[in-house]
Order: C-alpha cells, then structure tokens, then sequence
C-alpha cells in the first residue's frame, strides 16, 4: 500500500508568489493533518481535517495560509502570498480515526522562499 | 495544555552501545504516547506506540520503550546501537484525540 504522497518535495519560490502543496493520504484514512516543521518552533499542526470537513484551523498562522480538502484522497495548503518565513518543510499526515490513532506522515515539501 | 520534554537535544553513542534517550511529559491523565523517527530528508516514521495495554512497549528495528506513570516519563531505549540507527527521534503525547504534541527532538549520532 502506497504511503502518504506529496507534491512537490522541494519548492523555490519568490516572495509574494502563490504556494500550493498536494497531498494524498492512504486510502481509507479519514483524518488528515498538515504540520510545518521548523528549526525554531519544532513540529506544529497547523489544520486537521476529519471526514473531509476542518476540525482544528487554530494552528494556520494566518490569513495566507489556507487548505482544502474537497475529497477523501486529495488535500491542498497554500500560501498566499508568500513570505521569507514562510520557507520550512511542510508535512502531510493521515489516519484512521482520531482517538490516539497512530499518525502516518508523508516525506514533506521543502519549501524556500527567497 | 499537554506538553513533552525530551533531555538532551543530541546524543552520541559508539556502534554496540546502549541508545537512551529520555521522554518525560506532563497530562492529567495516561495518554497515548509514541516515538517517532526521522531520518535526512525524510518523513516521520512510527518506531512503537503506548496505548496502556502494557507499560512495556516493543517497536521497530529492536527499540523498546517503557511508560512510568509515577515519573511521567516514557524513555526509549535498544540495546546495541548500530550505524543505521543515526536520526532524529521525536516523543509526542496525545491525551485524547487527534492533537499530537511533540517534544523538540533529540539527534543520534552513531560512532564506529
């Protein structure tokens, strides 16, 4: 069975430019979670999605960032504009349920923004 | 809120020897707790998970982690460290739920 998939792995991009980043999650999860990790602040969750539906936005920095998931295999984060702190690596995570589930995580989008 | 320590932001340790690296964390109450791996460039990799089914936790590539409730810790250990064995490992705690709060990491390096 395939893994979570991400797209693209790395990203270089220029301030000010739109950043979309595309995850697929393993079939038949219906929880999707998006996290940045930085050297600075570690791991954090940015948005979770149960059923398709976002539970938990309270992590998206701010009005940049958004994320959708308009079906059980696809979900989308981007950042509008884009600024210089923005560049980390940004991973996706699905599972099965959500009380305490293990979390599987995809290989990440480096993103630079110059 | 939930929050988890990890001592020691690196450890090295020769080829052959004891892997420790600490987890305490702070919730009212048992948690699921799980360590994670990272290796270069990669995503994070479940090693073992507890669920309070057994204090003893066995995962994979020969790690083992024991959860104490009385210290609210849950150290990671394998007895013979090997060259492969070189990453970054992530303790993480969820009370209930989906949250997922992770400690700051710790680096292992592996001397031959």
């Amino acid at each position: 069975d395939a893994g979570v998939i991400q797209s693209p792995r790395h990203e270089v991009t220029e301030m000010g430019q739109e950043v979309t980043l595309r995850c697929k999650p393993i079939s038949g999860h219906n929880s999707l979670f998006w996290y940045r990790q930085t050297m600075m602040r570690g791991l954090e969750l940015l948005i979770y999605f149960n059923n398709n539906v976002p539970i938990d936005d309270s992590g998206m920095p701010e009005d940049r960032f958004s994320a959708k998931m308009p079906n059980a295999s696809f979900s989308t984060l981007k950042i509008q504009p884009s600024e210089p702190r923005d560049s980390a690596v940004y991973f996706c995570a699905s599972s099965l349920g959500e009380g305490g589930e293990t979390q599987y995580f995809g290989p990440g989008t480096r993103l630079l923004v110059l | 809120a939930q929050s988890v320590t990890q001592l020691g932001s690196h450890v090295s340790v020769s080829e052959g020897a004891l892997v420790l690296l600490r987890c305490n964390y702070s919730s009212s109450v048992p948690p699921y707790l799980f360590w994670y791996v990272q290796y270069p460039n990669q995503g994070l990799q479940l090693l073992l998970k507890y669920t309070s089914a057994a204090t003893l936790v066995k995962g994979i590539n020969g790690f083992e982690a024991e959860f104490k409730k009385s210290e609210t810790s849950f150290h990671l250990t394998k007895p013979s460290a090997h060259m492969s064995d070189a990453a970054e490992y992530f303790c993480a705690v969820s009370p209930s739920g989906y949250k997922l709060s992770f400690g700051a990491g710790t680096t292992v390096t592996v001397r031959a």
